[in-house]
């Protein structure tokens, strides 16, 4: 069982240009998640998905867009990169949407913008 | 507004135990949960507290005080895989994550 992959693994993008993370679950999960993680901050929300066909802004959605044609993919989308979004991020996926569920991660992607 | 507080950094010796503890000021209260982070790795979830008192999974222990505000989590005979980051997440009344910046554990032999 792989749980959740996210591709790619780290990249590095030149500012302006626009750029898809891809997230996968294989846990029929309902509720899916994007979170960036920066130094000496939590966990920041991006993006959520309770259900496919659904999405909701979180605390940090300026400059990202997401979409959830079914229930095991949720791409990110940065329209137009910029050096602060260079960052770590995670999606994450919950088989409730209730919030006190376990989240489970991917393994992150190391996104660089110069 | 609401906040998580946890310390940065601490050190502890391999054998010993080590208390991290996590504060909270958010807008409700619907549980809690601790997860483990080894660097460039994944969050992965450890424990989930949502009454009063202690609850104990073999060498991890969650503590939980909702009148205080106050969460910690124990982690006996220190062992040097326990070197990670250990994050505190709040459940808000509106069902949202709330995330603390997590604390780096350094296990020294």
């Amino acid at each position: 069982i792989a749980g959740i992959t996210q591709a790619p693994t780290s990249q590095i993008l030149a500012a302006g240009r626009r750029m898809t993370l891809r997230c996968t679950q294989d846990m029929r999960h309902n509720a899916m998640y994007w979170y960036r993680q920066d130094l000496g901050l939590g966990l920041r929300l991006i993006h959520y998905s309770n259900t496919a066909g659904t999405t909701g802004k979180g605390e940090v959605p300026d400059g990202y867009s997401v979409s959830r044609a079914n229930t095991d993919d949720f791409p990110l989308t940065l329209a137009s990169a910029v050096p602060s979004q260079t960052s770590v991020y995670f999606c994450a996926s919950s088989a409730a949407t209730s919030g006190t569920d376990t989240q489970y991660f991917g393994p992150g992607t190391r996104l660089t913008v110069l | 507004g609401q906040n998580i507080d946890q310390p940065t950094e601490m050190t502890a010796t391999e054998g010993a135990i080590v208390q991290i503890n996590c504060t909270y000021q958010t807008s409700g209260f619907n549980g809690l949960f601790w997860y483990q982070q080894h660097a460039g790795e994944a969050p992965t979830f450890l424990s989930y507290n949502v009454l009063d008192g202690l609850e104990e999974k073999g060498r991890f222990s969650s503590f939980l005080s909702r009148s205080k505000g106050y969460s910690y989590l124990l982690l006996k005979e220190l062992q040097m895989k326990d070197s990670a980051s250990y994050l505190c997440a709040v459940v808000d009344s509106n069902y949202q994550l709330i995330w603390g910046a997590g604390t780096k554990l350094i296990i020294k032999p």
